[in-house]
């Protein structure tokens, strides 16, 4: 069966640094992935999607994630974060039965200081 | 062009009381996913309508869910005799090319 797992509950950083939040996968065959994010009081959006093209995925508002097999992960990760990035993150699987519905991650937190 | 719509925005019920939400899906998307997000919490997945028939209703949670779908369109989801444990943002998405677009939720509270 697939799953995901969000190694982090909460990241914090500061505007300007790193961001990097965790995810592994668990799926027996090749998986599709994606990443959304959820703002306060808004809709999802979709940031990006793995579906066995290249392995380095590009999103929007900068973000992007690899796709590593041999370690099962697929993390998210932008150079230098915005004020605007703080949000709740879900790393997500699509179940390959024809259905295509998703199997979310717990979600991370994530907190953006000046 | 317009997306995914849900009504009601919030709905607020008294325990037992039964509830109907709505989701219009975006025009032309056959396939259409209920899911529920409790507070804290990722989504958890509910039912998949592809067209109007629903090949996958493995997420509901007891039988006091239902959902149908008319006309490759309108998705309404109800729920019977509530219960506070129901207490959840309710999303909708429709789906087109692998990719699921959803709609902005709707927040039940059930006192």
């Amino acid at each position: 069966a697939q799953s995901v797992t969000q190694l982090d509950s909460h990241v914090s950083v500061s505007e300007g640094t790193p961001v990097l939040l965790r995810c592994n996968y668990s799926s027996s065959y090749s998986p599709s992935l994606f990443w959304y994010v959820q703002h306060p009081n808004k809709g999802l959006q979709l940031l990006l999607k793995y579906t066995s093209a290249a392995t380095l995925v590009k999103g929007i508002n900068g973000f992007e994630a690899e796709f590593k097999k041999s370690e099962t992960s697929f993390h998210l990760t932008k150079p230098s974060a915005h004020m605007s990035d703080a949000a709740e993150y879900f790393c997500v699987v699509s179940v390959g039965d024809g259905t295509d519905k998703l199997i979310f991650g717990t979600g991370t937190r994530l907190q953006v200081f000046p | 062009g317009a997306g995914v719509s849900q009504s009601p925005s919030n709905k607020v019920t008294e325990k037992g009381k039964d509830v109907e939400l709505r989701c219009d899906p975006i025009s032309g998307h056959t396939a259409l996913y209920w899911y529920r997000q409790r507070l804290g919490q990722g989504l958890e997945f509910l039912i998949y309508f592809q067209g109007n028939s629903a090949p996958d209703k493995s997420g509901l949670p007891s039988d006091r869910f239902s959902a149908e779908r008319t006309g490759e369109s309108v998705s309404t989801l109800t729920i019977q005799r509530t219960q506070q444990e129901d207490s959840a943002v309710y999303l909708c998405a429709s789906s087109s090319v692998n990719e699921q677009f959803f709609g902005p939720g709707t927040r039940l509270t059930v006192l």
